[in-house]
């Protein structure tokens, strides 16, 4: 099984901030199996990259992936205020798994 | 859209019951999986498993001796099983389109308890 960590657990920033939430593979994971998710409470995750670095339809410009291997991240370049969530990433390359998730949250 | 339907409260050692519903699209579409997500109260994402039409299970290796999904094309629907429960499984149930899922139920919370 994949492992996925992701760091920081929390993290708090201000609106119109930027954000860089980091996501670790315990072996290497190819980029065109790596997504992000955006979940709120009471919601279902919502779809944000598929592909490390590939928006789902409707996801802002503000929302860019990157990496390759074993590092992966999400970077949100201003942080609006729909955007305090928890963010998953997860790999489908082998039997899918999921990070545990990053809060971020208003300073 | 999908949506899952079934028992909100479930006995521990009973089966876990649930089944997603489809509309705008069909199962039997072959460029798809059809699968289940679950996510404990305040915890994260766990995978359960998934099906594709074209044939072929895919199970979380952790829940694989106690979990069964199935496709059911005339009702468009697809379902899943989860034997043996115990408080653990205590969670919201999702249905979701792809490994990666792009479309998701808007979930199901199921509770063991006796």
């Amino acid at each position: 099984e994949i492992v996925l960590t992701q760091s920081p657990g929390t993290l708090s920033s201000s609106p119109g901030e930027r954000a860089t939430l980091s996501c670790r593979a315990s072996q290497s994971v190819s980029s065109n199996y790596l997504a992000w998710y955006q979940q709120k409470p009471g919601q279902a995750p919502r779809l944000l990259m598929s592909g490390a670095s590939s928006r789902a339809t409707g996801i802002p410009d503000r929302f860019s992936g990157s990496g390759s291997g074993t590092d992966f991240s999400l970077t949100i370049s201003r942080l609006e205020p729909e955007d305090f969530a928890v963010y998953y990433c997860q790999q489908f390359s082998s039997s899918p798994t999921f990070g545990q998730g990053t809060k971020v949250e208003i300073k | 859209q999908l949506r899952e339907s079934g028992p909100g409260l479930v006995k521990p050692s009973d089966t876990l019951s649930l089944t997603c519903t489809v509309s705008g699209g069909s199962v039997s579409d072959t460029s798809f999986y059809w699968g289940w997500v679950r996510q404990p109260p305040g915890k994260g994402l766990e995978w359960i498993g998934s099906i594709y039409s074209g044939g072929g299970t895919y199970y979380n290796p952790s829940l694989k001796s106690r979990v069964t999904i199935s496709l059911d094309t005339s009702n468009n629907q697809f379902s899943l099983e989860l034997r043996s429960v115990t408080a653990a499984d205590t969670a919201v149930y999702y249905c979701a389109r792809r490994l990666n899922p792009d479309h998701w139920g808007q979930g199901t919370l199921v509770t063991v308890s006796s």
